[in-house]
């Protein structure tokens, strides 16, 4: 079964740090770009950055350039997003999903189930 | 940045009913456009992809069209599994960008 599951979420204090891992299996996770979508309390989606299959290509939201930093472990099947200056606004559940095997502007055809992260004084 | 926008921002409708929701970029996206649904408590879920194309397992009332601005997601006969927020995406050019969605609840 194709799977995505994420995790490291939790609650952490306004200028702080945290790092989210996704675990994917049932298919091959060094063939896709990979990315991360989140989803503040009742609103919509937002693309938050992407990674090509080698790492050598990343981007990310203007709103979070500069304090966030996606990286891969193809040899563990591992995604991570790592975020530092942590903002309220923040505050959402975080999605790992599934691009395009060779393009890097795709549809999403997988997704975790989502982290939650909350950014509280 | 490729604006998104959808309506209407929610629908009531009946069990049955052929649903029509609507998806407008700010500039031509081609056909580099995608639907999701999400429901409650659920992560999103791909429907179509290349404005017209279903995903794997989507049932076959669900039907895309439109290229360029405008685009269309069409239920021909909801179901009760069908009530859910529906988001569009350009996959055109990045930021990737989505829709406000539209949310489609029982009349």
């Amino acid at each position: 079964e194709v799977q995505l599951v994420e995790s490291g979420g939790g609650l952490v204090q306004p200028g702080g740090s945290l790092r989210l891992s996704c675990a994917a299996s049932g298919f091959s996770f060094r063939s896709y770009w990979m990315h991360w979508v989140r989803q503040a309390p009742g609103k919509g989606l937002e693309w938050v950055s992407r990674i090509n299959s080698y790492e050598s290509s990343t981007s990310y939201a203007d709103s979070v350039q500069g304090r966030f930093t996606i990286s891969r472990d193809n040899a563990k099947n591992t995604l991570y997003l790592q975020m530092s200056r942590l903002r309220a606004e923040d505050t959402a559940i975080y999605y790992c999903v599934r691009g395009g095997q060779y393009l890097a502007l795709d549809a999403f055809d997988i997704w975790g189930q989502g982290t939650m992260v909350t950014v509280s004084s | 940045e490729i604006m998104m926008t959808q309506s209407p921002a929610t629908l009531s409708v009946s069990p049955g009913e052929r649903v029509t929701l609507s998806c407008r970029a700010s500039q031509s996206v081609l056909t580099n456009l995608a639907w999701y649904q999400q429901k409650p408590g659920q992560s999103p879920r791909l429907l179509i992809y290349g404005a017209s194309t279903r995903a794997t397992g989507v049932p076959a009332r669900f039907s895309g069209s439109g290229s360029g601005t405008e685009f269309t997601l069409t239920i021909s006969s909801l179901q009760s599994e069908d009530f859910a927020v529906y988001y569009c995406q350009q996959f055109l050019e990045g930021p990737l960008t989505f829709g406000g969605g539209t949310k489609v609840g029982i009349k």
